[in-house]
């Protein structure tokens, strides 16, 4: 079983909408959860990231948090065709310690 | 300079070559990590250096070594390169202040092992 697990896709979603992201994780010592953007044939990029349980927001997105439950979990508001890639979340257990990602999902944002 | 800048963007070689592939830093940053990224898999932990020393390294043989000089700069060495080896190789830099993140990818070196 992997630490993290995230659905692959991909998950196609009309512009507009919301976009729906889960993960969830094995390992009890993570205190930081990440979520990335990748798109193809770039490096990931930093969206958002939250230290132990609760919910962040900036812009159009919002990530949340469940330790009890080990569960993370991104919403994309108001998407966008631009925000077409592959999400990949990631869990540490302090920071600067090595990142442990899912294996991503693919989002299409249909015009 | 900001951002980190690895290269090549794109290297092919041949079953039991050597390959040595660069990272550079984003300016600031004091700690590097490398990851390999399978195609359609997430990003994998190779290891991590801290001030020139290994500070913590992923499940992969010795025959993945690495290097981080004085300026931050770093090199990920593959020696015996097996057809497994191909994939996108990411160096990600970081500077830890207290909770703040702050690490950032390359783009990658797509690796092809033939």
């Amino acid at each position: 079983q992997k630490e993290v697990e995230q659905d692959p896709g991909p998950l196609s979603v009309p512009e507009g909408a919301i976009v729906s992201l889960n993960c969830t994780y094995s390992n009890s010592a993570f205190q930081y959860f990440m979520w990335y953007r990748q798109y193809s044939r770039k490096g990931p990029e930093l969206l958002m990231y939250t230290y132990s349980s609760g919910n962040k927001e900036d812009g159009r997105f919002t990530a949340q948090v469940d330790k009890s439950s080990k569960y993370i979990s991104l919403f994309i508001r108001d998407s966008q065709p631009s925000d077409s890639a592959t999400y990949l979340c990631a869990g540490s257990k302090a920071a600067g310690n090595k990142l442990t990602f899912g294996g991503g999902t693919r989002v299409l944002v249909k015009p | 300079e900001t951002g980190v800048t690895q290269s090549p963007t794109h290297l092919i070689k041949t079953r039991g070559q050597q390959v040595t592939l660069r990272c550079s830093s984003q300016s600031g940053h004091n700690t590097v990590s490398w990851y390999q990224q399978a195609l359609g898999q997430g990003p994998q932990f190779i290891f991590q250096y801290y001030r020139e020393e290994e500070n913590g390294r992923g499940n992969f043989p010795p025959r993945f070594s690495g290097l981080q000089f004085p300026n931050y700069s770093s090199e990920l060495n593959v020696n015996a390169l097996e057809l497994d080896d191909s994939a996108l190789y990411l160096c990600a830099s970081s500077l830890i202040i207290d909770r703040d993140y702050g690490y950032t990818f390359g783009s990658g070196t797509r690796l092809t092992v033939v």
